[in-house]
């Protein structure tokens, strides 16, 4: 079964510094990995994704994730943290369910992000 | 043009009520799902429904059902509400690897 470790569960940082939030995986096949950042009392909204190809990958927000089969990691990183991205960000695997057209997420449990302005 | 949509925003209800959830997409995306995430920020899948075939977590009771009257809807329906029950919950829909989420429902249990 697939799993999601994302090991700090709260980190904090100074605005302009850059940022890095771990995340590793264990899955058999070729994962596919996503980033979502949740803001204070809002929904997920998907930061980035890979699939396949060049393993850095770039998202919104200026955000970037690294994939590392090696390591069986994807970190997300930001050269340069900003107040409003302070939030809750989770690391998820993508697995196919059985039968036609439909997967499943597993997420980890999350890193809060705190920025000291 | 809210990409997924879900009414209400929060839900405060009694204990042993049946209380419903409304979730709607208008990406055309042919698959949708419940997620629940608990007070700890932990997000789990409940279901994920295409118009073929329903996968059911096997944690999930019984008591919570999906209904989909068409392809971009899919309501959750909770019977005998419990404590326990209290979370927040996402709905979610696809059309292929990615997917993309709900506001969410805030759900409290009395």
């Amino acid at each position: 079964a697939q799993s999601v470790t994302q090991p700090d569960i709260h980190i904090t940082v100074s605005e302009g510094a850059s940022l890095e939030l771990r995340c590793n995986y264990s899955y058999g096949a070729t994962p596919y990995l996503f980033w979502y950042v949740q803001s204070p009392g809002q929904g997920l909204q998907l930061l980035l994704k890979y699939f396949s190809g060049d393993t850095l990958v770039q998202g919104i927000k200026g955000f970037e994730a690294e994939f590392k089969r090696s390591q069986s990691s994807f970190n997300l990183r930001k050269p340069s943290v900003h107040w409003s991205d302070a939030a809750e960000y989770f690391c998820a695997v993508a697995s196919q369910d059985s039968g036609a057209g439909s997967y499943q997420l597993t997420f980890g449990k999350g890193t809060k992000l705190s920025v000291i302005p | 043009d809210t990409a997924v949509s879900q009414t209400p925003k929060y839900l405060v209800t009694q204990m042993g009520n049946d209380k419903s959830i409304k979730c709607e997409q208008n990406l055309g995306h042919d698959t949708m799902y419940w997620y629940k995430q608990d007070s700890k920020k932990f997000l789990k899948i409940m279901f994920s429904y295409n118009n073929k075939e329903l996968i059911i977590n096997e944690t999930v009771p019984n008591r919570f059902s999906p209904k989909s009257p068409d392809k971009a809807h899919l309501n959750l329906h909770i019977n005998s509400l419990e404590l326990g029950d209290s979370a927040v919950y996402f709905c979610a829909s696809s059309q292929g690897w990615a997917q993309y989420f709900g506001p969410g429902t805030r759900l409290l249990v009395l």
